[in-house]
């Protein structure tokens, strides 16, 4: 079975100060992870995904994640935090071999970011 | 925005109204999803709808009643609601089921249940 939590359901930041959101994952196979990023009043966005390529991903608006088997994690950071990444962030896991590609969606964390 | 439209962006009912949520996309794809965003929630997977045809139904209760009447347009009619249906709805889409990588979402409808 597959699954993925978010550590954090809240983080707070400053403006030009690095973001790091948590994620770990569970899966019986090879796994796809991504994340999404819902601003407010506006639905999902995909930001990045890992599909077994390169293990460091690079996304939209600075963001990058990094893919740790050994930890069974994948990390989103950013290295300066702007006042638009104020937003909703999801960790997703889909476990094709097993699941057909449905995804799996983490609880999800709020990041705030200060002035 | 991203191709996915959805109409209302924000639904008020009451248990015994019938209401429909209506969602379209123009990017052509054969695919398309109803979600459930609850408060502090993951999201949840309602309905799935290949070639118009649905292909799955997450345990979802019978007051919920979907309809694809082509590839483009997806309908989620409601009916009885109770207030814990609250929720935010999200359509999406991708270029085939077993893709869902390739999802986009619609901005969804806030429905309030009275």
């Amino acid at each position: 079975a597959q699954s993925v939590t978010q550590l954090d359901s809240h983080v707070s930041v400053s403006e030009g100060t690095p973001v790091l959101l948590r994620c770990n994952y569970s899966s019986s196979y090879s796994p796809s992870l991504f994340w999404y990023v819902q601003h407010p009043n506006k639905g999902l966005q995909l930001l990045l995904k890992y599909t077994s390529a390169a293990t460091l991903v690079k996304g939209i608006n600075g963001f990058e994640a990094e893919f740790k088997k050994s930890e069974t994690s994948f990390h989103l950071t950013k290295p300066s935090a702007h006042m638009s990444d104020a937003a909703e962030y999801f960790c997703v896991v889909s476990d094709r071999n097993n699941q057909g590609g449905k995804l799996i969606f983490g609880q999800g964390t709020e990041l705030s970011v200060k002035p | 925005e991203t191709g996915v439209t959805q109409t209302p962006r924000h639904l008020v009912m009451g248990m015994t109204n019938k209401k429909s949520l209506k969602c379209e996309q123009h990017l052509g794809h054969n695919a398309m999803y109803w979600y459930k965003q609850s408060a502090k929630k993951p999201l949840e997977l309602m309905f799935v709808y290949n070639f118009k045809e649905q292909t799955e139904n997450n345990s979802v209760p019978s007051r919920f009643s979907p309809e694809c009447p082509n590839s483009s347009h997806l309908f989620l009619h409601l009916h009885t609601l109770q207030p814990e249906d609250s929720a935010l709805y999200l359509c999406a889409s991708s270029p085939l089921t077993g893709e869902e990588e390739k999802l986009f979402f619609g901005s969804g409808t806030q429905l309030s249940v009275l």
